[in-house]
Protein backbone atom coordinates (compact mmCIF):
# COMPACT_ATOMS: atom_id res chain seq x y z
CA UNK A 1 0.00 0.00 0.00
CA UNK A 2 1.30 3.53 -0.35
CA UNK A 3 0.98 6.14 2.35
CA UNK A 4 1.73 10.09 1.57
CA UNK A 5 3.33 12.40 4.89
CA UNK A 6 3.20 16.09 4.99
CA UNK A 7 5.02 16.79 7.97
CA UNK A 8 3.34 20.42 8.05
CA UNK A 9 -0.02 20.95 8.41
CA UNK A 10 0.01 24.97 8.68
CA UNK A 11 2.74 27.07 7.15
CA UNK A 12 2.69 30.89 7.41
CA UNK A 13 4.86 32.88 5.08
CA UNK A 14 4.78 36.73 4.59
CA UNK A 15 4.28 37.80 0.79
CA UNK A 16 6.83 37.82 -1.26
CA UNK A 17 8.54 35.57 0.76
CA UNK A 18 10.05 31.79 -0.19
CA UNK A 19 7.75 28.52 0.65
CA UNK A 20 8.97 24.91 0.81
CA UNK A 21 5.78 22.52 1.38
CA UNK A 22 7.07 19.15 2.63
CA UNK A 23 5.77 15.67 1.16
CA UNK A 24 7.26 12.47 1.74
CA UNK A 25 5.53 9.09 0.58
CA UNK A 26 6.23 4.86 0.67
CA UNK A 27 5.31 2.91 -1.47
CA UNK A 28 6.52 -0.58 -3.09
CA UNK A 29 5.34 -0.52 -6.33
CA UNK A 30 6.61 2.66 -8.75
CA UNK A 31 4.27 5.64 -8.56
CA UNK A 32 3.38 8.91 -10.31
CA UNK A 33 3.53 11.81 -7.64
CA UNK A 34 1.63 15.01 -7.86
CA UNK A 35 0.81 18.10 -6.15
CA UNK A 36 -2.65 19.40 -6.01
CA UNK A 37 -4.43 22.92 -4.62
CA UNK A 38 -7.97 23.06 -3.28
CA UNK A 39 -8.87 26.87 -2.67
CA UNK A 40 -11.93 27.77 -0.45
CA UNK A 41 -15.15 26.05 -1.79
CA UNK A 42 -13.50 24.60 -4.57
CA UNK A 43 -12.02 21.32 -5.89
CA UNK A 44 -8.75 20.12 -6.92
CA UNK A 45 -6.38 22.16 -9.17
CA UNK A 46 -3.67 19.95 -10.57
CA UNK A 47 -0.49 21.82 -9.92
CA UNK A 48 2.05 19.90 -10.72
CA UNK A 49 2.90 16.50 -11.46
CA UNK A 50 6.10 13.78 -11.92
CA UNK A 51 5.68 10.80 -14.05
CA UNK A 52 9.40 10.19 -15.12
CA UNK A 53 12.56 12.05 -16.83
CA UNK A 54 13.57 15.29 -14.83
CA UNK A 55 13.50 14.89 -11.63
CA UNK A 56 12.88 19.05 -11.06
CA UNK A 57 9.33 19.56 -12.79
CA UNK A 58 7.41 23.18 -13.08
CA UNK A 59 4.31 23.89 -13.18
CA UNK A 60 1.44 26.48 -13.21
CA UNK A 61 1.54 30.16 -10.98
CA UNK A 62 5.61 29.54 -10.75
CA UNK A 63 5.20 25.97 -8.26
CA UNK A 64 8.08 23.48 -8.49
CA UNK A 65 8.72 20.57 -7.37
CA UNK A 66 11.51 18.46 -6.81
CA UNK A 67 11.42 14.24 -7.11
CA UNK A 68 14.31 12.70 -4.71
CA UNK A 69 14.29 8.84 -5.37
CA UNK A 70 16.22 8.21 -2.35
CA UNK A 71 14.52 10.30 0.28
CA UNK A 72 10.97 9.09 -1.40
CA UNK A 73 10.34 13.16 -1.37
CA UNK A 74 8.54 15.55 -3.50
CA UNK A 75 8.61 19.12 -1.76
CA UNK A 76 6.87 21.64 -3.31
CA UNK A 77 8.71 25.33 -3.84
CA UNK A 78 7.89 28.66 -5.04
CA UNK A 79 10.54 31.65 -4.83
CA UNK A 80 7.78 34.37 -4.03
CA UNK A 81 4.70 34.10 -3.02
CA UNK A 82 1.45 35.59 -3.16
CA UNK A 83 -1.08 36.07 -1.36
CA UNK A 84 -3.66 34.79 -3.78
CA UNK A 85 -1.70 31.45 -3.12
CA UNK A 86 -3.25 31.20 0.03
CA UNK A 87 -4.82 27.69 -0.33
CA UNK A 88 -4.66 24.02 1.06
CA UNK A 89 -2.15 21.89 -0.91
CA UNK A 90 -2.29 18.10 -0.83
CA UNK A 91 0.28 15.88 -2.08
CA UNK A 92 -0.52 12.52 -3.74
CA UNK A 93 0.69 9.69 -5.31
CA UNK A 94 -1.01 7.10 -7.69
CA UNK A 95 0.36 3.93 -8.87
CA UNK A 96 2.35 3.70 -12.46
CA UNK A 97 -0.42 0.62 -13.24
CA UNK A 98 -3.13 2.82 -12.40
CA UNK A 99 -5.67 2.74 -9.59
CA UNK A 100 -6.96 5.45 -7.05
CA UNK A 101 -5.05 8.21 -5.97
CA UNK A 102 -3.48 8.43 -2.48
CA UNK A 103 -3.32 11.69 -0.82
CA UNK A 104 -1.21 13.60 2.12
CA UNK A 105 -3.11 15.30 4.75
CA UNK A 106 -2.91 18.46 3.64
CA UNK A 107 -0.76 21.54 3.99
CA UNK A 108 -2.81 24.60 4.45
CA UNK A 109 -0.81 27.61 3.00
CA UNK A 110 -1.45 31.03 4.74
CA UNK A 111 0.02 34.10 2.78
CA UNK A 112 0.46 37.44 5.13
CA UNK A 113 0.70 40.50 4.09
CA UNK B 1 -15.06 22.67 -22.81
CA UNK B 2 -17.14 22.38 -19.44
CA UNK B 3 -15.55 21.05 -16.57
CA UNK B 4 -16.67 18.25 -14.21
CA UNK B 5 -20.59 19.65 -13.15
CA UNK B 6 -21.57 18.23 -9.52
CA UNK B 7 -25.11 18.95 -8.01
CA UNK B 8 -26.26 19.30 -5.47
CA UNK B 9 -23.31 21.92 -4.45
CA UNK B 10 -24.35 22.12 -0.67
CA UNK B 11 -26.63 19.54 1.02
CA UNK B 12 -28.74 19.24 4.39
CA UNK B 13 -30.01 16.01 5.71
CA UNK B 14 -31.14 14.49 9.19
CA UNK B 15 -29.17 10.81 10.87
CA UNK B 16 -30.65 7.82 9.22
CA UNK B 17 -31.55 9.72 5.87
CA UNK B 18 -30.32 8.75 2.37
CA UNK B 19 -29.21 11.27 -0.14
CA UNK B 20 -27.99 11.02 -3.60
CA UNK B 21 -25.51 13.35 -5.09
CA UNK B 22 -24.58 13.56 -9.09
CA UNK B 23 -21.42 14.41 -11.00
CA UNK B 24 -21.31 14.96 -14.63
CA UNK B 25 -17.85 14.42 -16.35
CA UNK B 26 -16.24 16.77 -18.62
CA UNK B 27 -17.63 15.68 -22.44
CA UNK B 28 -15.63 12.75 -23.55
CA UNK B 29 -14.42 11.26 -20.45
CA UNK B 30 -15.68 7.28 -19.29
CA UNK B 31 -14.39 7.33 -15.47
CA UNK B 32 -15.57 8.91 -12.97
CA UNK B 33 -14.11 8.67 -9.68
CA UNK B 34 -15.52 9.45 -5.98
CA UNK B 35 -13.84 11.06 -3.12
CA UNK B 36 -14.85 11.51 0.45
CA UNK B 37 -13.08 15.12 2.28
CA UNK B 38 -13.13 15.35 5.78
CA UNK B 39 -11.11 17.19 8.54
CA UNK B 40 -10.13 14.18 10.15
CA UNK B 41 -9.05 11.70 7.50
CA UNK B 42 -8.69 14.17 4.54
CA UNK B 43 -9.32 12.82 0.92
CA UNK B 44 -10.31 9.39 0.74
CA UNK B 45 -11.08 7.53 -2.67
CA UNK B 46 -14.38 6.04 -2.43
CA UNK B 47 -14.94 4.19 -5.70
CA UNK B 48 -14.10 4.78 -9.54
CA UNK B 49 -16.43 4.11 -12.43
CA UNK B 50 -15.78 3.31 -16.03
CA UNK B 51 -18.28 2.29 -18.38
CA UNK B 52 -20.90 1.71 -16.41
CA UNK B 53 -18.44 -0.89 -14.01
CA UNK B 54 -17.37 -0.19 -10.79
CA UNK B 55 -14.01 -0.61 -11.09
CA UNK B 56 -12.23 -0.14 -8.35
CA UNK B 57 -13.57 0.41 -4.47
CA UNK B 58 -12.05 1.80 -1.28
CA UNK B 59 -12.48 0.92 1.60
CA UNK B 60 -15.99 2.34 3.24
CA UNK B 61 -19.41 0.72 4.42
CA UNK B 62 -21.88 -0.94 2.46
CA UNK B 63 -23.97 2.20 2.81
CA UNK B 64 -21.76 4.25 0.24
CA UNK B 65 -22.68 2.77 -2.97
CA UNK B 66 -22.58 4.55 -6.67
CA UNK B 67 -23.64 4.04 -10.14
CA UNK B 68 -22.54 5.37 -13.78
CA UNK B 69 -24.93 5.72 -16.35
CA UNK B 70 -24.38 5.11 -20.39
CA UNK B 71 -23.67 8.63 -20.70
CA UNK B 72 -21.43 8.67 -18.11
CA UNK B 73 -23.09 10.37 -15.58
CA UNK B 74 -22.31 8.98 -11.99
CA UNK B 75 -24.29 9.02 -8.66
CA UNK B 76 -23.48 8.23 -5.74
CA UNK B 77 -25.95 7.17 -2.68
CA UNK B 78 -25.41 7.29 0.76
CA UNK B 79 -27.82 5.13 3.07
CA UNK B 80 -28.95 5.63 6.90
CA UNK B 81 -26.71 8.68 7.09
CA UNK B 82 -24.51 8.97 10.10
CA UNK B 83 -23.16 12.63 11.75
CA UNK B 84 -19.65 11.32 10.75
CA UNK B 85 -20.83 11.33 6.90
CA UNK B 86 -20.44 15.15 6.83
CA UNK B 87 -17.86 15.73 4.30
CA UNK B 88 -17.08 17.35 1.02
CA UNK B 89 -17.57 14.82 -1.93
CA UNK B 90 -15.31 15.31 -4.45
CA UNK B 91 -15.82 13.96 -7.70
CA UNK B 92 -12.86 13.19 -10.56
CA UNK B 93 -13.92 12.58 -14.40
CA UNK B 94 -10.93 10.92 -16.73
CA UNK B 95 -10.52 9.84 -20.28
CA UNK B 96 -9.74 6.18 -19.10
CA UNK B 97 -10.24 3.39 -16.00
CA UNK B 98 -6.82 4.24 -13.78
CA UNK B 99 -6.15 7.37 -15.55
CA UNK B 100 -3.68 9.90 -13.62
CA UNK B 101 -5.04 12.38 -15.67
CA UNK B 102 -8.38 13.49 -13.80
CA UNK B 103 -10.07 16.46 -13.14
CA UNK B 104 -12.11 17.34 -9.70
CA UNK B 105 -15.38 19.23 -9.37
CA UNK B 106 -16.19 21.90 -6.94
CA UNK B 107 -17.68 18.85 -4.64
CA UNK B 108 -20.99 18.56 -2.81
CA UNK B 109 -20.60 19.75 0.74
CA UNK B 110 -23.38 17.33 2.94
CA UNK B 111 -24.02 18.53 6.61
CA UNK B 112 -25.58 15.69 8.51
CA UNK B 113 -27.47 17.04 11.80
Amino acid sequence: AQSVTQLDSQVPVFEEAPVELRCNYSSSVSVYLFWYVQYPNQGLQLLLKYLSGSTLVKGINGFEAEFNKSQTSFHLRKPSVHISDTAEYFCAVIKTNGQNFVFGPGTRLSVLP
Amino acid sequence: KAGVTQTPRYLIKTRGQQVTLSCSPISGHRSVSWYQQTPGQGLQFLFEYFSETQRNKGNFPGRFSGRQFSNSRSEMNVSTLELGDSALYLCASSLAAGSYEQYFGPGTRLTVT
